[in-house]
């Protein structure tokens, strides 16, 4: 049962400092997703990707987030400096762009992300 | 883009009852709507989806049913178990930079007491 894997699980850290989540996508997957989720907001995308490209990272704070894909097995989103209200669980999920199963996407454990 | 609305936020069910979600969405021209249940701690899980071109669809005790016309699909558990008991999101793809992404609802909490 092939499924997303997110690390870390959990992560505390201070304000100001760097944070680094990491994701692997379902083998033969094209499309990479991040989500944040909070209570207040719900279910945020905050940047995707298809065959590695960036497509579309408008729902990031483009100061301090940065999300890339350094080969098709890692994705990774990165905060620098973070901050308390960046506290949240950030999901990773995968899925293909094409064919009868286009559309539907698979999340990871997520990440929970403390900022004191 | 699309707006996705879900309700009720929050709802209780005796166990052996039927529970039912409703969701709107604003883009007609959305073509896809999946459900995901979300246990506490733990990932959001696809448990059903339909397409467009399809009104109804059952898997065991869960069915989706999708009106295009007034735009709006619900989510339908019967015979209510504990285990049901989780947050439950509806979805609909939209065209985003003329790529497909997923725009959630707020979730419904859904509880089953024994």
């Amino acid at each position: 049962d092939a499924r997303v894997t997110q690390t870390p699980r959990h992560k505390v850290t201070e304000m100001g400092q760097e944070v680094t989540m990491r994701c692997q996508p379902i083998l033969g997957h094209n499309t990479v997703f991040w989500y944040r989720q909070t209570m207040m907001q719900g279910l945020e995308l905050l940047a995707y990707f298809r065959n590695r490209a960036p497509l579309d990272d408008s729902g990031m704070p483009k100061d301090r987030f940065s999300a890339e894909m350094p080969d098709a097995t890692l994705a990774t989103l990165k905060i620098q400096p973070s901050e308390p209200r960046d506290s949240a669980v950030y999901f990773c999920a995968s899925g293909l762009a094409e064919g009868t199963r286009r559309y539907e996407q698979y999340f990871g454990p997520g990440t929970r992300l403390t900022v004191t | 883009g699309e707006n996705v609305e879900q309700h009720p936020s929050t709802l209780s069910v005796q166990e052996g009852d039927s529970a039912v979600i409703k969701c709107t969405y604003s883009d007609s021209a959305s073509n896809y709507f999946p459900w995901y249940k979300q246990e506490l701690g733990k990932r959001p899980q696809l448990i059903i989806d339909i397409r467009s071109n399809v009104g109804e669809k059952k898997d065991q005790r869960i069915a989706v049913t999708l009106n295009k016309t007034a735009k709006h699909f619900s989510l339908h558990i019967t015979e209510t178990q504990p285990e049901d008991s989780a947050v439950y999101f509806c979805a609909a793809s939209s065209m985003n930079s003329g790529y497909s992404t997923l725009t959630f609802g707020k979730g419904t909490m859904l509880l089953v007491s024994p």
